[in-house]
């Protein structure tokens, strides 16, 4: 059965604080993503990954940054928490082309006071 | 305008009724379309791809028109556990890019 797996189901973290989100997928597929989801926005790409050490953007890539130096592993960082990334953030990986489903993690609800 | 855009609902909906849900998106040059279901609390999951010819899986129907650059999605004698939001997925060539809608809620009633 695929699995993708994240780090926490619930963080709080202080302003300030640099975050750390850990997403890991049990597939062997090439590209992970992460998004965040809020009410009445959807679901917005942060990042993505389609192999090991590459990145893009996504559509609002600012205040995060992505780290992929294992297939199976993309972690998503918040260089300094503010609350206006309070979010569920979650995780999502496809193989072949990008266009393919995508699997997602349960998610990590994530609130910075 | 939005790039995808759902109407939000609820719809609020007895067992065993009909219900549909459009999505209309905005990139003539969109290519491929997928409908996600998400359950309260959880993570979204593939309900079904959206082919030009429409496709059926049981009781839901999805069809796509490229013309009016809208997808939709039929769900026939609804039950109570196809209460969830429904998230339309459109992807664009050129860069990857992949919009979710915000999704539309449904709820079905006993």
């Amino acid at each position: 059965d695929v699995k993708v797996t994240q780090s926490s189901r619930y963080l709080v973290k202080r302003t300030g604080e640099k975050v750390f989100l850990e997403c890991v997928q049990d597939m062997d597929h090439e590209n992970m993503f992460w998004y965040r989801q809020d009410p009445g926005l959807g679901l917005r790409l942060i990042y993505f990954s389609y192999d090991v050490k590459m990145k893009e953007k996504g559509d609002i890539p600012e205040g995060y940054s992505v780290s992929r130096e294992k297939k199976e592993r993309f972690s998503l960082i918040l260089e300094s928490a503010s609350t206006n990334q309070t979010s569920m953030y979650l995780c999502a990986s496809s193989s072949g082309g990008i266009y393919n489903e995508q699997f997602f993690g349960p998610g990590t609800r994530l609130t910075v006071l | 305008r939005k790039e995808v855009e759902q109407d939000p609902g609820p719809f609020n909906v007895p067992e065993g009724a009909t219900v549909a849900f459009n999505c209309t998106y905005s990139n003539s040059a969109s290519q491929s379309f997928f409908w996600y279901r998400q359950d309260c609390r959880k993570e979204p999951k593939l309900l079904m791809s959206v082919y030009s010819s429409g496709n059926e899986d049981g009781r839901f129907t999805a069809q796509l028109n490229r013309a009016s650059q809208y997808i939709s999605l039929l769900i026939r004698d609804s039950k109570l556990s196809d209460s969830a939001t429904y998230l339309c997925v459109v992807n664009t060539a050129g860069g990857f890019k992949t919009i979710f809608g915000a999704g539309t809620r449904l709820f079905v009633k006993a």
